[in-house]
């Protein structure tokens, strides 16, 4: 079965320093990859996703990932974080050989970013 | 264009009893499913539904069960609820639910077994 694994339960970071949150997973077929945000009290919103094409994937906000298929992994990244970005980060995979089924997906434990001032 | 609306968003019950959760998805989208967030085990998947059947189960015993409606809404029911049942519920919906679609989760539904 499917895993993914975050490797940091916590990152605290300063404001306006750059932040790498790592992501994991075990398959060793194509997957699909995503990262999701989760702020207080809210649901899960896409930053991005990986599904083929350019391995350096850009998404919202200014946070940008990278698959590495040899690794096994798929690494977010910001240059440079704002207090706003504080929040829960989830990494998730998708299985494409599941055809038209969104399910399900298999998310990570979650990073907890936090940017102090 | 509204997004994945949840009901009701809090609710308390006691051990032994049964919950109903609801979800309104995008209007448009075909797709839903539903998801437990506990502290301990992270994001789950429960169930996903299109155009009124289950196409997809997680692993979770028969005390959960899900429905969807003719108009894309759907409910989760949890009969007998246990301690552990204790979670955010959440819902997300698709168009297609095609893999590798965006999905959007609405806010969820925070249950509290006493």
């Amino acid at each position: 079965a499917q895993s993914v694994t975050q490797l940091d339960s916590q990152v605290p970071v300063f404001e306006e320093a750059p932040v790498e949150l790592r992501c994991n997973y075990s398959s060793s077929v194509s997957v699909y990859l995503f990262w999701y945000v989760q702020y207080p009290n809210q649901g899960l919103q896409l930053l991005l996703k990986y599904l083929s094409g350019s391995t350096l994937v850009k998404g919202i906000n200014g946070f940008e990932a990278e698959f590495n298929k040899s690794q096994t992994s798929f690494h977010l990244r910001k240059p440079s974080v704002h207090i706003s970005d504080t929040a829960e980060y989830f990494c998730a995979v998708s299985d494409p050989s599941r055809g038209g089924s969104q399910g399900n997906l298999i998310f990570g434990k979650g990073t907890k970013l936090s940017v102090k001032p | 264009k509204a997004g994945v609306t949840q009901t009701p968003r809090y609710l308390i019950k006691t051990r032994g009893q049964q919950v109903t959760l609801s979800c309104s998805p995008i209007s448009g989208h075909r797709s839903v499913s539903w998801y437990q967030q506990t502290p301990g085990q992270g994001l789950q998947f429960l169930f996903e539904y299109f155009s009124e059947t289950q196409r997809n189960k997680g692993n979770f015993p028969g005390r959960f069960s899900g429905r969807q409606f003719s108009n894309s809404r759907s409910e989760m029911n949890v009969s007998t609820l246990e301690l552990g049942d204790s979670a955010l519920y959440l819902c997300a919906s698709s168009p297609q639910g095609a893999v590798g679609n965006t999905i959007y989760f609405g806010e969820g539904s925070w249950l509290t077994v006493v």
